[in-house]
């Protein structure tokens, strides 16, 4: 199984602030990773898959980086609807598919 | 626009049984693989089985073998999961989410409000 680590597991940011959220897999996920954002009582939405393509809807702001085992999901300019929770997950290696712990993204 | 509305969670005793089911609308169902992807209260996401469009292929994380089983009725526009041998730790939220293509459950595009399964004497 392969196991995704992320850091921090929490970031204090204010609005208009670059934010900065980290993935490492155990083992090599190609560009097969996808990141998910989840506001509290919410299912999550999909942000980001296969590394960098942006799902339908989701603003420049976000954008992903990254290949092998080191991903990277980075919010530009905080808005006061991104604090929320952060999840990635990859599909290369499966079953099962496997999603990080996440990150969650606060006011400071 | 794409729906899914999930049903049949509740309080269930350790050893018992549930069905769970999500209806689905606003795209072509059988086109897409879905999963079932579980999350305990104030913890993270966990992937627990998946189904091809054509509801031949089942796949399942270690969690859900033996116990849950993923079905879908293309003529209802329905997925189900149903659980046996329930226990304390299968306690969560349960979402049905709608996978990006039609073999593999791969990534998630859209997900369901979720029905909380609880699991508890």
């Amino acid at each position: 199984e392969v196991v995704l680590t992320q850091s921090p597991a929490t970031l204090s940011l204010s609005p208009g602030e670059r934010a900065t959220l980290s993935c490492r897999a155990s083992r090599s996920v190609h560009s097969f990773l996808a990141w998910y954002q989840q506001k509290p009582g919410q299912a999550p939405r999909l942000l980001i898959y296969d590394v960098s393509n942006r799902a339908t809807g989701i603003p420049a702001r976000f954008s992903g980086s990254g290949s092998g085992t080191d991903f990277t999901l980075t919010i530009s300019s905080l808005e006061p609807e991104d604090f929320a929770v952060y999840y990635c997950q990859q599909r290369y290696s499966w079953p099962p598919l496997t999603f990080g712990g996440g990150t969650k993204v606060e006011l400071k | 626009e794409v729906q899914l509305l999930e049903s049949g969670g509740g309080l269930v005793q350790p050893g018992g049984s549930l069905r769970l089911s999500c209806v689905a609308s606003g795209f072509t169902f059988s086109g897409y693989a879905m999963s079932w992807v579980r999350q305990a209260p104030g913890k993270g996401l966990e992937w627990v089985s998946g189904i091809s469009g054509s509801g031949t292929s089942t796949f399942d994380a270690d969690s859900a073998k033996g116990r849950f089983t993923i079905s879908r009725d293309n003529s209802k526009n329905t997925l189900y999961l149903q659980m046996d041998s329930l226990r304390v730790e299968d306690t969560a939220f349960y979402y049905c989410a709608k996978g990006a293509n039609r073999d593999h459950p791969y990534h998630f595009e859209d997900w369901g409000r979720g029905t909380l399964v609880t699991v508890s004497s």
